[in-house]
């Protein structure tokens, strides 16, 4: 069984677009997060959702608006597609936000390509 | 602003030795440190966590931390070629909604 999944796995698309991407955990975790990898393998946190509620927004463009349905779902949705959005984005979950216990479970990532 | 430094390697080292991937963090606050691994082309997986100091053993995985240094390492004894990937060191801190700060990881390269 899949724990943390995400559609699509790879994304090729044209500057100036809008795109979405997936992400579903079936972990029963509360706290799920964006993070972008770039082309350096930079593995950085964009958001964090704690129950559906928005709980750390770092400084990314507002471009990029993340949305949570339900806590088992984590989405995002990007609008006006630039260049160096390019990267591999990661969806991970975790059980709270305790410093103590945080292993966060990532999903296997959707690769964007902005051409 | 946090930061985690690691080497970027690549860490070469032949089949059965000990590697020894090092790294260091800046913000005095952190309290829990983890080891991820990342293979080409996949998702991070998590390794190994430790939140006190001295060293936390896992099979053939070793966590160090020294907090008074900001020093945190993984050691992984008898390297398997299986055991080529980047390892990310992340951190995090200690109060409120705290988030993963990452490193850029050391790459690892195990021959055979």
């Amino acid at each position: 069984d899949t724990a943390v999944s995400q559609t699509p796995k790879y994304l090729v698309t044209q500057m100036g677009n809008d795109k979405s991407i997936k992400c579903e955990q079936n972990l029963g975790h509360d706290t799920m997060y964006w993070y972008k990898q770039d082309s350096k393998k930079f593995l950085k946190i964009m958001f964090s959702y704690n129950n559906k509620e928005l709980i750390i927004n770092e400084t990314v463009p507002n471009r990029f608006s993340p949305k949570s349905p339900d806590k088992a779902h984590l989405n995002l949705h990007i609008n006006s597609l630039e260049l160096g959005d390019s990267a591999v984005y990661f969806c991970a979950s975790s059980q709270g936000t305790s410093f103590v216990s945080y292993e966060q479970y990532f999903g296997p990532g959707t690769r964007l390509t902005v051409t | 602003q946090k930061e985690v430094e690691q080497n970027s390697g690549p860490l070469s080292v032949p089949e059965g030795a000990i590697a020894s991937l090092n790294c260091t963090y800046s913000d005095r606050g952190s309290q829990s440190f983890f080891w991820y691994r990342q293979y080409s082309g996949k998702s991070p997986e998590l390794i190994m966590f430790i939140y006190s100091n001295g060293d936390k053993e896992d099979g053939r995985f070793t966590a160090q931390l020294n907090k008074a240094s900001q020093y945190v390492s993984l050691l992984i004894r008898d390297s398997q070629p299986s055991d080529s990937a980047t390892y990310l060191c992340a951190v995090t801190g200690g109060s409120g909604y705290s988030t993963l700060t990452f490193g850029k990881g050391t790459m690892l390269l195990v021959s055979p």
